[in-house]
């Protein structure tokens, strides 16, 4: 099937940084990709979609500003997380289709962030 | 509120036993339902579907059953193997296509 990675799998800051999670589809174009979160034991809460070459959509409760989102290229989507806190530390994961909203659903690997 | 849950946050399987796990679902308009299965510190990947159009689809080891007038889902395992342990999740999607909403999850634990 295809392929999504996460670069990179593994960060840890310091609070105040920014952070920078990469999204890539390797064998594929998406027009568009998702960012979830997930919180230990618990399930992946959709933050937003992400448009090539437009602005990303948020779901409700996702601060915009706190998690900004660059869908750039049709293979590259990549969420910052601005002025990070203790409180930001989660599992991030993208997932992307390749034919749009109709399309089967790839996830990448996943990103753990660790802010300290 | 949660539109898609597990109620069962765990499940421990003898080897070789069938592993049932369960999904509800409230909003009507869901009409595509996926489980996805996760190792720790790995993304979900994809493991079956079913369009509300139908209500049994099976995949080698693994079907699920779709019950809309109760809005339930399920999925089996038969045979059960050490190496589906996993955290399955399951979820739901409506006209706005495959924008998930997924279930809590569902931890596996099939013993040998």
């Amino acid at each position: 099937g295809a392929v999504v990675s996460q670069h990179p799998s593994w960060v840890i800051c310091k609070s105040g940084t920014s952070v920078k999670i990469e999204c890539r589809s390797l064998d594929f174009q998406a027009t568009t990709m998702f960012w979830y979160r997930q919180f230990p034991k618990q399930s992946l809460m959709l933050m937003a979609t992400s448009n090539e070459g437009s602005k990303a959509t948020y779901e409700q409760g996702v601060e915009k500003d706190k998690f900004l989102i660059n869908h750039a290229s049709l293979t590259l989507s990549t969420l910052t997380v601005t002025s990070a806190h203790p409180e930001d530390s989660s599992f991030y994961i993208c997932s992307a289709s390749d034919r749009g909203l109709a399309g089967e659903l790839f996830f990448g690997e996943g990103s753990r962030l660790t802010v300290l | 509120d949660q539109q898609v849950k597990q109620n069962s946050p765990s499940l421990s399987v003898q080897e070789g036993r069938i592993s049932i796990l369960n999904c509800d679902y409230t909003n009507s308009m869901f009409d595509y339902f996926l489980w996805y299965k996760k190792y720790p510190a790995e993304g979900p990947t994809f493991l079956i579907s079913i369009s509300s159009i139908k209500d049994k689809n099976e995949d080698g080891r693994f079907t699920v059953f779709l019950n809309k007038s109760a809005k339930h889902l399920s999925l089996h395992i038969v045979p059960s193997q050490p190496g589906d342990s996993a955290v399955y999740f399951c979820a739901a999607s409506g006209n706005a296509g495959n924008m998930l909403t997924f279930g809590g999850g569902t931890r596996l634990m099939v013993k040998p």
